[in-house]
């Protein structure tokens, strides 16, 4: 059964610690996307990978950083830098070649 | 920066009218994508345009892009409750980007 995975489904955090989303992939695509949306807003980008090993920042990379070690993962830790990190987490990849990107379900994180 | 602009941020309709959202660019497009997202759920591809005055239909909705591929348009005729969510509008950039529109919520009274 091929798809996107992002694990935890929800998550909540005390304000001050790093916290990181796994997002992994079984498509075989080349390039993944984090993206955040907030209640009522469009998705903003916050770092994307196009190949292993390379990654960009995307519009509010501020306050997060990414990994790309291997084509299927992608995790994102939200630091502590990061001033509002209560929102919804999207994580998606696309394949080489083509423009659709696939969505996981997403992680709705919660600081307190 | 680029910027895509979609209008209106809110539609409530009484099942069986139809509905449009309109979506702006302000740069040219290589395409634009349109996503569906369910309340409580994650976007969902819909359809991709790419020529200069592109129609498709997919059923009930129908999608064009502008001939100067700065503008798009999402046309449900006839909405049932299913059609519930948020329909975004997505222009790709020439990095393979997507510029996400802020969405339009549709709501549908039965």
């Amino acid at each position: 059964d091929g798809g996107i995975t992002q694990s935890p489904k929800y998550l909540f955090r005390k304000e001050g610690q790093n916290v990181t989303l796994s997002c992994e992939q079984n498509l075989n695509h080349d390039a993944m996307y984090w993206y955040r949306q907030d209640p009522g807003q469009g998705l903003r980008l916050i770092y994307y990978s196009q190949i292993v090993n390379d990654f960009q920042k995307g519009d509010i990379a501020e306050g997060y950083s990414v990994s790309r070690e291997k084509k299927e993962s992608f995790p994102l830790t939200v630091t502590s830098a990061q001033k509002n990190p209560t929102a919804f987490y999207l994580c998606a990849s696309r394949d080489r070649g083509a423009d659709t990107q696939y969505f996981g379900p997403g992680t709705r994180l919660t600081v307190l | 920066g680029q910027q895509v602009m979609q209008i209106p941020q809110y539609q409530h309709v009484q099942e069986g009218e139809d509905f449009t959202t309109y979506c702006n660019s302000s740069t040219t497009l290589s395409n634009i994508q349109w996503y569906k997202q369910r309340p409580g759920g994650h976007p969902v591809f819909l359809i991709q345009l790419v020529k200069s005055g592109e129609v498709k239909k997919q059923k009930r909705l129908t999608f064009q892009f502008g001939e100067a591929k700065k503008n798009s348009s999402l046309h449900i005729t006839a909405t049932q409750t299913t059609d519930v969510g948020t329909y975004f509008c997505a222009g790709m950039d020439s990095s393979y980007k997507l510029i996400f529109g802020s969405g339009t919520r549709l709501l549908v009274r039965p």
